[in-house]
């Protein structure tokens, strides 16, 4: 079965860090570019990040550039997401996914929340 | 503020067709494909259309897309109370080098 499963989010305090994780399984995970989303409470769907599968290349949203890192662990068969200085603004729900926003992404594991507030 | 512009709303009766609108410019939807996800509240979002017409497996013929220029729309017929949820269209754009969802658009089966 091919499944996504993120972890790693939390309370954390405004400048504070964490990294979120996402395990996959069922497919062969370094063939494919994955992505991250968040969804702010009661609002929609944010692209976050995105890392290509086998040249590793990153993008990142403007409101994210310079505090978030996206990386990948082909190995491991698992997709981070170093968040650091973290704001107010970055509470939501975090979900990873396979694939890119414009050839679709098929494959969404079911999100992990994280809080910044003090 | 998103570069992909939706209606807020759309509804119709049981059995009906909606249309879902999504507005871009030249540098996302004029150059690229499109995608387009629903969002049962409280779960995950589901890929329901992408590179701008195609349905993944298990995805029924009542979903369609289509894209014309800078717009997409996307289609639901026979409409089922199943399919009240919201619906995002996505796409790359090319000037900003990153991805970006539409507004989000709640259909409300009467």
């Amino acid at each position: 079965e091919v499944q996504l499963l993120e972890s790693g989010g939390g309370l954390v305090q405004p400048g504070g860090s964490l990294r979120l994780s996402c395990a996959a399984s069922g497919f062969i995970f370094s063939s494919y570019p994955m992505t991250w989303v968040r969804q702010a409470p009661g609002r929609g769907l944010e692209w976050v990040s995105a890392i290509g599968g086998s040249d590793g290349s990153t993008f990142y949203a403007d409101s994210v550039k310079g505090r978030f890192t996206i990386s990948r662990d082909n190995s491991k068969n698992t997709l981070y997401l170093q968040m650091n200085s973290l704001r107010a603004g970055d509470t939501a729900i975090y979900y990873c996914a396979k694939g890119v926003c414009d050839r679709g992404m098929d494959v969404w594991g079911q999100g992990t929340t994280v809080t910044v507030s003090s | 503020q998103s570069v992909l512009t939706q209606p807020p709303s759309v509804s119709a009766a049981p059995g009906q067709k909606v249309t879902i609108s999504c507005s871009g410019s030249s540098p996302n939807i004029g150059k690229n494909y499109v995608s387009w996800y629903q969002q049962v509240p409280g779960t995950a979002p589901k890929l329901l259309i992408y590179e701008n017409n195609k349905r993944p497996s298990g995805i029924p013929d009542r979903f369609s897309g289509s894209k014309s220029g800078t717009s997409a729309t996307l289609g639901i017929t026979g409409l089922q109370t199943g399919d009240e949820a919201d619906y995002y269209c996505g796409t790359w754009d090319s000037s900003l080098r990153a991805g970006v969802f539409g507004t989000g658009t709640k259909v409300t089966v009467l």
